[in-house]
């Protein structure tokens, strides 16, 4: 089956710096890699998803990266704000409609 | 409702007892799925409903776990003789279509079940 790793397991950035996160997969049949954002006791919130035949896609101060042939993904956060501080998932699947395979997470601080 | 909902929020059981967890989708949604969450890591799948068809149960960890959607919307995950490593936070997510369409999943907050 698939098995996702995530790294870093904590990140500390300064307010204003940007935060990469970066996952790597194992099953070359994923074609579908979304992110989700957790706060303490709260649902996970999906902020941006990338298919397998887009190489990049940006929301505003958040952007995904994709590279299919290294099986690794990246999360990019611009312009941090304190309200950026959770627990990040990164998770890979078959499509948006199949059972979702996450990482570990990560715990992204953003420091006033 | 607007989002996915879940209750209770909170359960505390005994070691031995049997628990039921309740997952109202957002309606309309075909695809409902739980995930297990311990603590501090990330979700992972017990099982997958299309409608009333439980078409995946790989992830479910023993043969105490036993998933159901009689009517194709709200699902119940119950657990029997529940134990100690039981416990962690049950996610329950739904989606629109089929696992070939191209929605995305929406999860409730979940119910923490703490066993003692």
């Amino acid at each position: 089956g698939e098995n996702v790793e995530q790294h870093p397991s904590t990140l500390s950035v300064q307010e204003g710096d940007s935060a990469v996160i970066k996952c790597t997969y194992s099953d070359s049949a994923s074609n579908y890699f979304p992110w989700y954002k957790q706060e303490l006791g709260k649902r996970p919130q999906l902020i941006i998803d990338i298919r397998s035949n887009v190489g990049e896609k940006k929301d505003q101060r958040i952007a995904v990266t994709l590279n299919k042939t290294a099986k690794h993904f990246s999360l990019h956060i611009t312009e941090t704000q304190p309200e950026d501080s959770a627990v990040y998932f990164c998770a890979a699947s078959k499509s948006s409609g199949d059972k979702l395979t996450f990482g570990t997470g990560t715990r992204l601080a953003v420091r006033p | 409702g607007a989002g996915v909902s879940q209750s209770p929020r909170y359960k505390v059981a005994k070691r031995g007892q049997d628990v039921a967890l309740r997952c109202d989708p957002i309606s309309g949604h075909v695809s409902l799925f739980w995930y297990q969450q311990a603590l501090g890591q990330g979700p992972e799948f017990l099982t997958y409903f299309q409608n009333e068809a439980q078409l995946d149960k790989s992830g479910l960890p023993s043969d105490r776990f036993f998933a159901e959607r009689p009517e194709g919307s709200v699902s119940t995950l119950k657990i029997q003789r529940t134990q100690q490593e039981d416990s962690a936070v049950y996610l329950c997510a739904s989606s629109f279509g089929s696992p070939h369409s191209n929605q995305p999943q929406h999860f409730g907050d979940g119910t923490r079940l703490s066993i003692l």
